[in-house]
């Protein structure tokens, strides 16, 4: 089945814990991102990926980071979690050459739900 | 960079009106605009999107409208049903045809409730 996984689903931390949050899609996707949604503020992309080994800020990347080594997975990761990065996190990839990518229907995982304490 | 503004926040209708939602953008280079339903408690999914050189598209109940002069784009549901009730998403991106940097990057509006009243 195509699809987008994202783990954990549901995460509970404290402030200054390091953690990832893994994304990986079976579709051989060129293109994937992570954006971030806020109640009243929409999704907000963090950080995206036109291909391996390329990657790009969004519109909110302060506090994040991301790695794109091979094709079906881009990680993020929080190095140091504050209270202000409780979200609902999604993962998405979509299908595209070059850069047109980002100009496709994007594929969106389950969804990550992070609370830092 | 780009900026987008949805409107309305909140849409309630009657089963079998018509519910229109309403974005705005500021970034004439963007040249790519989905809309994404998510409903409550799942993922969201594309529904439909329009490119800048058509000025409309249908898919049965769902039109969208692009005004590339004026910036501003519209998702038209006829008909409405119940399952329709969500939460929308309009977006706007652009590919590296309309020069530039940035491109890849989608930015979102800020979502409409829609709840449609049996």
């Amino acid at each position: 089945e195509a699809q987008v996984t994202q783990n954990p689903r549901y995460l509970i931390t404290v402030t200054g814990k390091k953690l990832t949050v893994t994304c990986s899609q079976n579709m051989n996707h060129e293109y994937m991102s992570w954006y971030r949604q806020d109640p009243g503020l929409g999704l907000r992309q963090i950080y995206y990926s036109m291909n391996v080994e390329v990657t790009d800020k969004g519109d909110v990347p302060e506090g994040y980071k991301v790695s794109r080594k091979e094709k079906r997975n881009f990680p993020l990761i929080l190095e140091s979690p504050s209270p202000n990065q409780t979200s609902l996190y999604f993962c998405a990839s979509s299908l595209g050459r070059g850069r047109t990518s980002g100009n496709n229907e994007q594929f969106f995982g389950p969804g990550t739900r992070l609370t830092v304490l | 960079g780009e900026n987008v503004e949805q409107h309305p926040s909140t849409l309630s209708v009657q089963e079998g009106d018509s519910a229109v939602i309403k974005c705005t953008y500021s970034d004439s280079a963007s040249n790519y605009f989905p809309w994404y339903k998510q409903e409550l408690g799942k993922r969201p999914q594309l529904i439909i999107d329009i490119r800048s050189n058509v000025g409309e598209k249908k898919d049965q109940r769902i039109a969208v409208t692009l005004n590339k002069t004026a910036k501003h784009f519209s998702l038209h549901i006829t008909e409405t049903q119940p399952e329709d009730s969500a939460v929308y998403f309009c977006a706007a991106s652009r590919s590296s045809n309309a020069g530039g940097t940035s491109y890849g990057k989608l930015t979102f509006g800020q979502g409409t409730i829609l709840t449609v009243h049996p």
